[in-house]
C-alpha cells in the first residue's frame, strides 16, 4: 500500500525567507509520481510541481522546486522567496491512486 | 493548466433525499477521475477512483451504495449521494487525469450541507 506523510502541521516563514516542507513517502511500485498541491482558504486545489520517480533531475516551477531523494523516499518541497499569498494548506500526493498526506498550514509574515 | 468544471460548487438539501454532483473535465480526455471527501482543517480523502467505461473502486470504508460513482464517458463523472444524511455534509471534490501517473487536476469542489 502507498502512503504519504508529512509531519508539519504548521510552517512560518518570514517574507522573501526560503522554506522547506517535508514529505516522506512509501510504496512498493518501482514507477511513481509525486505531487504538490497548494489549497488556499477559497477551497480550490492548485498543482504546483510534480515529480516522476526516473527522473534523474529535481523538478523546477518557478519559485517552487523538488528536492527528491529516492533513497531516503522524500520529496520536500522547497518555496524560494515567499510571498504573503504563498500563505496556505500544502499536500504532498503520489500516484497511482491519487492519495495526499496530511498537509501543512504555511503562513508568511511581513 | 487544463480546466476542470464542478457543479453544484455548493448545495443544500433535506436529509433523506440525494444530490448529483458533476465533474467535467473541459479541455481534455480524463480516463480517470478520483473523487475526494474533505472535512474541516483536514486531508483530501480519497473515496473512489473511476476509469471511464468500468465500475469505479472504492476506497476502505467508503459505502458504494451510499455514494454512487458513474464514468460514463471521458469528459464526465458524476457522485450521487444517496438518502443524504447530516454527517455525509462536507466538502467534496473531483480531479481528473489523461492517464495514469499524470497530473490531475482538480474541481472548485461542492460544499454539501444536508439539514
Amino acid at each position: 500500500a502507498q502512503k504519504i506523510t508529512q509531519t508539519q502541521p504548521g510552517m512560518f516563514v518570514q517574507e522573501k525567507e526560503a522554506v522547506t516542507l517535508d514529505c516522506t513517502y512509501d510504496t512498493s511500485d518501482q514507477s511513481y509520481g509525486l505531487f504538490w498541491y497548494k489549497q488556499p482558504s477559497s477551497g480550490e486545489m492548485i498543482f504546483l510541481i510534480y515529480q516522476g520517480s526516473y527522473d534523474e533531475q529535481n523538478a523546477t516551477e518557478g519559485r517552487y522546486s523538488l528536492n527528491f531523494q529516492k533513497a531516503r523516499k522524500s520529496a520536500n518541497l522547497v518555496i524560494s522567496a515567499s510571498q504573503l499569498g504563498d500563505s496556505a494548506m500544502y499536500f504532498c500526493a503520489m500516484t497511482d491512486k491519487l492519495i495526499f498526506g496530511t498537509g501543512t498550514r504555511l503562513q508568511v509574515f511581513p | 493548466g487544463a480546466v476542470v468544471s464542478q457543479h453544484p460548487s455548493w448545495v443544500i438539501c433535506k436529509s433523506g433525499t440525494s444530490v448529483k454532483i458533476e465533474c467535467r473535465s473541459l479541455d481534455f480526455q480524463a480516463t480517470t477521475m478520483f473523487w475526494y471527501r474533505q472535512f474541516p482543517k483536514q486531508s483530501l480523502m480519497l473515496m473512489a477512483t473511476s476509469n471511464e467505461g468500468s465500475k469505479a473502486t472504492y476506497e476502505q470504508g467508503v459505502e458504494k451504495d451510499k455514494f454512487l460513482i458513474n464514468h460514463a464517458s471521458l469528459t464526465l463523472s458524476t457522485l450521487t449521494v444517496t438518502s443524504a444524511h447530516p454527517e455525509d455534509s462536507s466538502f467534496y471534490i473531483c480531479s481528473a487525469s489523461q492517464r495514469i501517473r499524470a497530473e490531475a487536476f482538480f474541481g472548485q469542489g461542492t460544499r454539501l450541507t444536508v439539514v
